[in-house]
């Protein structure tokens, strides 16, 4: 299986400030690498695909790059709403597999 | 408006079976790929079975932690999926969601209970 690892595992941070998590992939997933955010009692949201794109209705302040096995998630101008866990997963061979999440919360 | 509604959750015993039922609105289901994730209370998500669409025939595949216990099936003629569980055991104690191409829709989840 392709085991994907994320760091760090929680972030205490501001609103405001800049947040970036990794995601690394034990093996190479081409382009199919997806982020999710999730809140506590609800179903995870798709905030990218493919690497780096954004699907309809999520802020620009969020953004994805990497490349192979390594990747990351950025989030610009952290909002309230912002805090949440995010997951990273590959979708390039079965299993599909998440990472562990990384939980952002208020500092 | 993509609507993915779950059902069948509730409390079994171990060793006991329970169907799930994912109800798709607002997309042709079957151009789509569907995809059943769980996460087990305070953890991560699992990935644990697909459906493929109409041209790729409906075609499955299957978690290792499920294979041989769990059966994705679909019914396209009343755009629902299934998830058929067998053989339940307590950590497949979990909230099970049906999700459509691998993450961009998700349904609100179905919680399923394994416990003597």
């Amino acid at each position: 299986d392709n085991q994907m690892t994320q760091s760090p595992s929680s972030v205490s941070a501001s609103v405001g400030d800049r947040v970036t998590i990794t995601c690394r992939a034990s093996q190479d997933v081409t382009r199919w690498l997806a982020w999710y955010q999730q809140k506590p009692g609800k179903a995870p949201k798709l905030l990218i695909y493919a690497v780096s794109n954004l699907p309809s209705g999520v802020p620009s302040r969020f953004s994805g790059s990497g490349s192979g096995t390594h990747f990351t998630l950025t989030i610009d101008n952290l909002q309230s709403e912002d805090f949440a866990t995010y997951y990273c997963q590959q979708a390039d061979t079965f299993p599909f597999t998440f990472g562990p999440g990384t939980k952002v919360d208020i500092k | 408006e993509v609507q993915l509604v779950e059902s069948g959750g509730g409390l079994v015993q171990p060793g006991g079976s329970l169907r799930l039922s994912c109800a798709a609105s607002g997309f042709t289901f079957s151009d789509h790929y569907m995809d059943w994730v769980r996460q087990a209370p305070g953890k991560g998500l699992e990935w644990i079975g697909r459906s493929r669409n109409a041209a790729d025939r409906y075609t499955t595949e299957h978690a290792a932690s499920v294979r041989g216990r769990f059966t994705v099936s679909r019914d396209a003629s009343k755009n629902s999926v299934s998830l058929h569980m067998n053989s339940l055991r307590t950590d497949d104690t979990a909230v099970y969601y049906c999700v459509r191409d691998a993450g961009s829709y998700w349904g609100q989840g179905t919680l399923v209970t394994v416990s003597s």
